[in-house]
């Protein structure tokens, strides 16, 4: 079964500075994707960025970027210009080829004013 | 925007009770999904559903059945609730040309 594993419970930023979340996951497919979502308290789960496997450039999406490592099978998350709103739970996830996706622990993030 | 509706935000029922989870999505999408959300143990697949009446048991089906009678809502079922279906639960329509899952806001639910 794939698996996905964010290893920072936790993690704190001040706010305006850049943090990134890390997110391994284990596969043996090669054609899959991957997305980070984020959860802000009591709020909806929305996606922040996907990355397909076959495409070797890093997904951007304005403050969001990835770092993507196929081979090391790392999806790391960056937030640069960190912002209050930004304080969320974070979930990396990872969909093969079908249907199911499946989700990492989380990453709770505090962003320090 | 693609809207997903969970009927109810918290939900407090008694051991025992049978317990009705609804989703209704608006976008026509194929897929749907029931999680369950726990600290340090992030999303898990209960069940999902690719099509009308059809379901494929996640990773935790046990204690749940769902029920998927029209394409825009698929219903979660707790036969007889638990205390440890105490959680929140969530549920995600999706699309397989979309390869997004697009979430509601989540159900509370308490077992007492």
């Amino acid at each position: 079964a794939q698996t996905v594993t964010q290893s920072q419970p936790e993690m704190s930023v001040q706010e305006a500075e850049t943090v990134t979340l890390s997110c391994t996951y284990d596969t043996s497919e090669s054609d899959y994707y991957l997305f980070w979502y984020k959860q802000p308290p009591s709020r909806q789960m929305i996606l922040v960025i996907r990355q397909e496997a076959y495409k070797q450039q890093n997904a951007t999406e304005n403050r969001f970027s990835v770092n993507f490592q196929k081979a090391a099978k790392s999806f790391s998350l960056k937030i640069s210009d960190s912002q209050l709103g930004d304080a969320a739970m974070y979930f990396c996830a990872y969909r093969r080829t079908g249907n199911q996706f499946y989700f990492g622990t989380g990453t709770s993030l505090t962003v320090i004013p | 925007d693609v809207k997903v509706t969970q009927s109810s935000r918290y939900l407090v029922k008694r051991t025992g009770e049978k317990v009705f989870l609804e989703c209704v999505q608006d976008m026509d999408h194929e897929n749907m999904f029931w999680y369950r959300q726990d600290p340090g143990l992030g999303l898990r697949l209960i069940y999902f559903s690719y099509d009308v009446k059809m379901k494929e048991k996640g990773d935790i089906p046990e204690g749940y059945s769902v029920s998927r009678e029209k394409k825009e809502r698929f219903s979660l079922i707790l036969e007889s609730a638990s205390t440890n279906q105490t959680s929140m639960y969530l549920c995600a329509s999706s699309s397989p040309g979309l390869r997004v899952q697009y979430f509601g806001a989540g159900t509370r639910l308490s077992v007492l």
